[in-house]
């Protein structure tokens, strides 16, 4: 079964407009990790942001927020303001409490129009 | 402090050849792990080594091998390559083992084509 989905294989948004893009995620394990990473066509992986399964607040960093409602699994990355350099591939991922490894999501395209 | 690194950064192979990726973590990290991305199959996780010892590993054939060193440096291997071996090759590292808030930092990667 898949742990990690991403439903918006691709997204559009205006420059300067704020974007939502989805994540939701499925475990049994009470202790877990959450993950945003960025993708340039350059291919390097950026780290943007962390949500810990424990953790009472939302995730915040720069123009990133972590919208976590963990009743419903869901780990939505919030970009506000949105920058022509933030076009990239989006992937959500997650890491278990039990050692293990980090799973990724699909990934979800970001086109940011001028 | 420098990033991770990655070489090469391209390569390209016949099938049937064998292939060694390296890797360079961050100073002071070690924790190394290795994905392998494609169109299909998206991100995959090949295996995480931390002080010199395999602690997890993917679902992939024996082919695919790895190791690190003492300096956590790590090399991977596939021997015998495949066309299906095509793909872009993420190395990443973290301070510690897997751990539930150990964040990753990714290299440029290295993309690999099987002719």
């Amino acid at each position: 079964a898949q742990k990690i989905t991403q439903t918006q294989p691709g997204m559009f948004v205006q420059e300067k407009e704020a974007v939502t893009l989805d994540c939701t995620y499925d475990t049994s394990d009470p202790s877990y990790g959450l993950f945003w990473y960025k993708q340039p066509s350059s291919g390097e992986m950026i780290f943007l942001i962390y949500q810990g399964s424990y953790d009472q607040q939302n995730a915040t960093e720069g123009r990133y927020s972590l919208n976590f409602q963990k009743a419903r699994k869901s780990a939505n990355l919030v970009i506000s303001a949105s920058q022509l350099g933030d076009s990239a591939m989006y992937f959500c991922a997650m890491r278990e409490g039990r050692g293990q490894n980090f799973v990724f999501g699909p990934g979800t395209r970001l086109s940011v129009l001028p | 402090k420098a990033g991770v690194t990655q070489t090469p950064r391209y390569l390209i192979k016949t099938r049937g050849q064998q292939v060694t990726l390296s890797c360079s973590p961050i100073s002071g990290h070690r924790s190394v792990s290795w994905y392998q991305q494609t169109p299909g199959q998206g991100l995959q996780f090949l295996f995480e080594y931390f002080s010199e010892t395999q602690r997890n590993k993917g679902n992939f054939p024996g082919r695919f091998s790895g190791r690190q060193f003492s300096n956590s440096r790590s090399e991977m291997n596939v021997s015998t390559l495949e066309l299906g071996d095509s793909a872009l090759y993420l190395c990443a590292s973290s301070l510690g083992p897997a751990g539930v808030g150990e964040t990753q930092y990714f290299g440029p990667g290295t993309r690999l084509l099987v002719l």
